[in-house]
């Protein structure tokens, strides 16, 4: 199985901060890498799918990057509304394997 | 607008069985491809089973293989999940999930229901 290894495991930053959130996939992956948004009490919504294509709707304050095995969500200017967990997945093979989450937390 | 709500959770003791359904509403449902995804409370995500839009390819996750089934209705615009010989373990959220496309290729999870708590205890 293909590991997701997500980091950190929280953050504390400022509205306007820029924020980054890395994975880092134990294999090649190529570019099969999609980035979520949970909020406490509602549904995960999609955010960057494909490494770096924003979802459709998705503010271009988020924006995702790959290099090798290692991929970057990053969130320039921080907003009130941005205070979530984030959660990295691989779509390249089954079992299809999440990161364990990153939560971002206000300073 | 895209409705994906889930039913059947509940207390239910190790060694039983449980079935989940989520109707879904706002979109073409034979178009796509679901998934039902886990979340232990307070811990992340765990994918756990998906379908193909014709039911042609089905996936489990190795930790519910041979205990759960996944399966669809097309023409009810429902998936379901039987749970069975559950464990304490398996004690989460569960959430149905729409794919962005048609085959258990490279899923996208688009579209993700409230979710439905299962708990399994004596």
């Amino acid at each position: 199985d293909i590991q997701v290894t997500q980091s950190p495991s929280s953050l504390s930053a400022s509205v306007g901060d820029r924020v980054t959130i890395t994975c880092r996939a134990s294999q090649s992956i190529s570019s099969y890498l999609n980035w979520y948004q949970r909020k406490p009490g509602k549904a995960p919504k999609l955010l960057v799918y494909a490494a770096s294509i924003l979802r459709s709707g998705v503010p271009s304050r988020f924006s995702g990057s790959e290099s090798g095995t290692d991929f970057t969500l990053t969130i320039n200017s921080l907003q009130p509304e941005d205070f979530a967990t984030y959660y990295c997945q691989q779509s390249f093979s089954s079992p299809w394997t999440f990161g364990q989450g990153t939560k971002v937390e206000i300073k | 607008e895209v409705q994906l709500v889930e039913s059947g959770g509940g207390l239910v003791q190790p060694g039983r069985s449980l079935r989940l359904s989520c109707a879904a509403s706002g979109f073409t449902f034979d178009d796509y491809a679901m998934h039902w995804v886990r979340q232990v409370p307070g811990k992340g995500l765990e994918w756990v089973s998906g379908i193909s839009w014709n039911s042609d390819t089905i996936v489990y996750a190795d930790s519910v293989k041979g205990r759960f089934i996944i399966s669809r209705d097309n023409a009810k615009n429902s998936l379901y999940v039987q749970l069975n010989s559950l464990r304490p373990e398996d004690t989460a959220f569960y959430y149905c999930v729409k794919d962005s496309w048609q085959h258990l290729v490279h899923p996208t999870l688009d579209y993700w229901g409230q979710g439905t708590l299962v708990t399994v205890s004596s």
